[in-house]
């Protein structure tokens, strides 16, 4: 069936360095990359997303690139600040089923 | 404002019993959803409805039973809990099915 792949599960960064965290996806239609930040005791919130008519998307800090060849795409958080602590999961739709589905997700730690 | 609220938030109950979450949506959204986040954070779909018809049900045992008095609410009904049921139970709702999702603040499961 389809799916998203997230890689990292963890990862730890000094503050002020950046993150990235990677994904991939199956489905050759998929045309909405989400990604979406949750902190600890709330629902996943989007943080940005991009669409497969561009290749980078930027917000601030934050940043998404995709690949549509290869299926990748990945986000990017410069300047890692203490709130940027948190879950983060990737997104793709299924077409053929009008759905979302999530990648694993990565544990983001900011080291002070 | 909350957009999307559900209840309750958390839930200590017995094997065997049946309880209820209930969800409402206050951004006039026509698709609403249930998630379900176990303990290592994975996020997968098990309903979908969109303007009160169940589109999407994910091969979830029949204990299960959503219902969609209006677009507005879904709620979700367990019957006969079991153990492995203990989880982060999410509601969210979109404009378009596969488009931004916004996520309640969960309703945390636990079954003894």
């Amino acid at each position: 069936g389809e799916n998203v792949e997230q890689h990292p599960s963890t990862l730890s960064v000094q503050e002020g360095d950046s993150a990235v965290i990677k994904c991939t996806y199956s489905d050759s239609a998929s045309n909405y990359f989400p990604w979406y930040k949750q902190e600890l005791g709330k629902g996943p919130q989007l943080i940005i997303d991009i669409r497969s008519n561009v290749g980078e998307k930027k917000d601030q800090r934050i940043a998404v690139t995709l690949n549509k060849t290869a299926k990748h795409f990945s986000l990017h958080i410069t300047e890692t600040q203490p709130e940027d602590s948190a879950v983060y999961f990737c997104a793709a739709p299924v077409s053929s089923a009008s759905k979302i589905i999530f990648g694993s997700g990565t544990r983001l730690s900011i080291r002070p | 404002d909350t957009a999307v609220s559900q209840t309750p938030k958390y839930l200590v109950t017995q094997m065997g019993n049946d309880k209820s979450i209930k969800c409402e949506q206050n951004l006039g959204h026509d698709t609403m959803y249930w998630y379900k986040q176990d303990s290592k954070k994975f996020l997968k779909i098990m309903f979908s409805y969109n303007n009160k018809e169940l589109i999407i049900n994910e091969t979830v045992p029949n204990r299960f039973s959503p219902k969609s008095p209006d677009k507005a609410h879904l709620n979700l009904h367990i019957n006969s809990l079991e153990l492995g049921d203990s989880a982060v139970y999410f509601c969210a709702s979109s404009q378009v099915r596969t488009g931004e999702l916004f996520f309640g603040e969960g309703s945390r499961l636990t079954v003894l």
